[in-house]
């Protein structure tokens, strides 16, 4: 059974950088799934970030593919978020999430980041 | 890009009754490409439905989804004290690959 755990900083200073990483346990992420993030800001809906294959081959939502990146770290088995240039808007639960027949078949417990002053 | 719809947006009914949630796309959506998720308060969403219709790993067979083209439904025959909560169709799309989801309908106890 596939476990995500996500894990960084929960407070970003505005026009900072926001960098997550997850841990995946069970399988390992060569295995040929796609691996990505999923957002809920406070009180709101469900927002796909973006998602990676092991081979590094990347997929961005259009409305943050200026400022994501997504990479994986096959050698640890884990993948890892970079979201630059970061404001209130960006303040929200962060998913790590793997895919499968075209949905997200697995999540993580998920992590607050809030960014303020 | 298509957007999903979901309708209505909270729901109060009691266990033991049946629901049906409707997923509308503005466009057609190949059945494959459509899933639905439940949340729990203070929860990560979990994969109800693959495939507009396929139950995956787990999910109690009183959870069943069907539809085709823009209208697609999540059915529950007898909720449970564990369903009220909020449920999310999801289409993925091709061009470019992404995944977007509908505002989500909750279910409240009466």
């Amino acid at each position: 059974q596939v476990q995500l755990q996500e894990s960084g900083p929960g407070l970003v200073r505005p026009s900072g950088t926001l960098s997550l990483s997850c841990a995946v346990s069970g399988v390992s992420i060569s295995s040929g799934f796609w691996w990505g993030w999923v957002r809920q800001a406070p009180g709101r809906g469900l927002e796909w970030i973006g998602e990676v294959f092991h081979t590094g081959t990347t997929n961005y939502n259009p409305s943050l593919k200026s400022r994501v990146t997504i990479s994986a770290d096959t050698s640890n088995n884990q993948i890892s978020l970079k979201l630059t240039s970061v404001t209130a808007a960006d303040t929200a639960v962060y998913y790590c999430i793997d895919s499968g027949w075209f949905s997200l078949v697995s999540w993580g417990q998920g992590t607050l980041v809030t960014v303020s002053s | 890009e298509i957007v999903l719809t979901q309708s209505p947006g909270t729901l109060s009914l009691s266990p033991g009754e049946g629901v049906t949630l409707s997923c509308r796309a503005s466009q057609s959506v190949d059945s494959r490409y459509l899933a639905w998720y439940q949340q729990r308060p203070g929860q990560a969403p979990r994969l109800l439905i693959y495939g507009a219709s396929n139950r995956a790993t787990g999910i109690p067979d009183r959870f069943s989804g069907s539809g085709s083209g823009t209208d697609f439904t999540l059915t529950i025959s007898r909720l449970e004290p564990e369903d009220f909560a909020v449920y999310y169709c999801q289409q993925y799309g091709s061009s470019p690959p992404m995944y977007t989801f509908g505002p989500g309908t909750k279910l409240d106890i009466k």
